[in-house]
């Protein structure tokens, strides 16, 4: 089967650095997104990997081992506004995303 | 700007109605899916469409059927509503196969009682 596993709850204070991991088993492997959803906000797109190694957009960076089958997200010089649920999905055979169940993270000042 | 637009954004229906839940997107694009969002279970794919009158099933597709007569809507039809079923449901396209990027509507929040 598939599945993914992140953790279901993060807490960090502004200007920490945190990072949100994914473990994945999937068949048809192409690359690893991860998604942003605000309370009562649709999901926006942050960012794909689909080869090892490391993305940086901005504050934020993610890192994809396939080898491991495992892919982070790292959020830098957390803000208030990063308080957030954050998805990684697997894109396989290049049609459909699925989805881990999310994880919630909490800022605190 | 890609725009998904979901026809509402709350719907109360009553156990047996036939429910239609609308999306529409105005870019283009290929691919469109459904997946509803349950409190812990993330995001569940219900069904996609690759093409106009093109469909798979995801993961969770009992219950639900689909329709996407034109290339910018694609519609979820629960055709005899359960309380099951109550959810938030998420429309989302992206531009084609091999889907890194998908844009998401705002979702219908869907209470069958």
């Amino acid at each position: 089967g598939q599945s993914l596993e992140q953790p279901s709850e993060v807490t960090a204070v502004e200007g920490a650095i945190v990072q949100i991991n994914c473990t994945y088993q999937t068949s048809g492997f192409y690359g690893l997104s991860w998604y942003q959803q605000h309370d009562g906000g649709a999901p926006t797109f942050l960012s794909y990997n689909a080869l090892d190694g490391l993305e940086e957009t901005g504050r934020f960076s993610s890192f994809l081992s396939r080898s491991d089958s495992y892919g982070y997200l790292l959020l830098q010089e957390l803000q208030m506004k990063d308080s957030a649920s954050y998805f990684c999905a697997v894109n396989q055979a290049g049609t459909a995303l699925i989805f881990g169940k999310g994880t919630t993270l909490s800022v605190s000042s | 700007d890609v725009k998904v637009t979901q026809s509402s954004r709350y719907l109360v229906k009553r156990t047996g109605e036939k429910v239609f839940l609308e999306c529409v997107q105005d870019m283009d694009h290929e691919n469109m899916f459904w997946y509803r969002q349950d409190p812990g279970l993330g995001l569940r794919l219900i069904y996609f469409s690759y093409d106009v009158k093109m469909k798979e099933k995801g993961d969770i597709p009992e219950g639900y059927s689909v329709s996407r007569e034109k290339k910018e809507r694609f519609s979820l039809i629960l055709e005899s509503a359960s309380t099951n079923q109550t959810s938030m449901y998420l429309c989302a396209s992206s531009i084609s196969a091999g889907v890194n990027i998908q844009y998401f509507g705002a979702g219908t929040r869907l209470s069958v009682l």
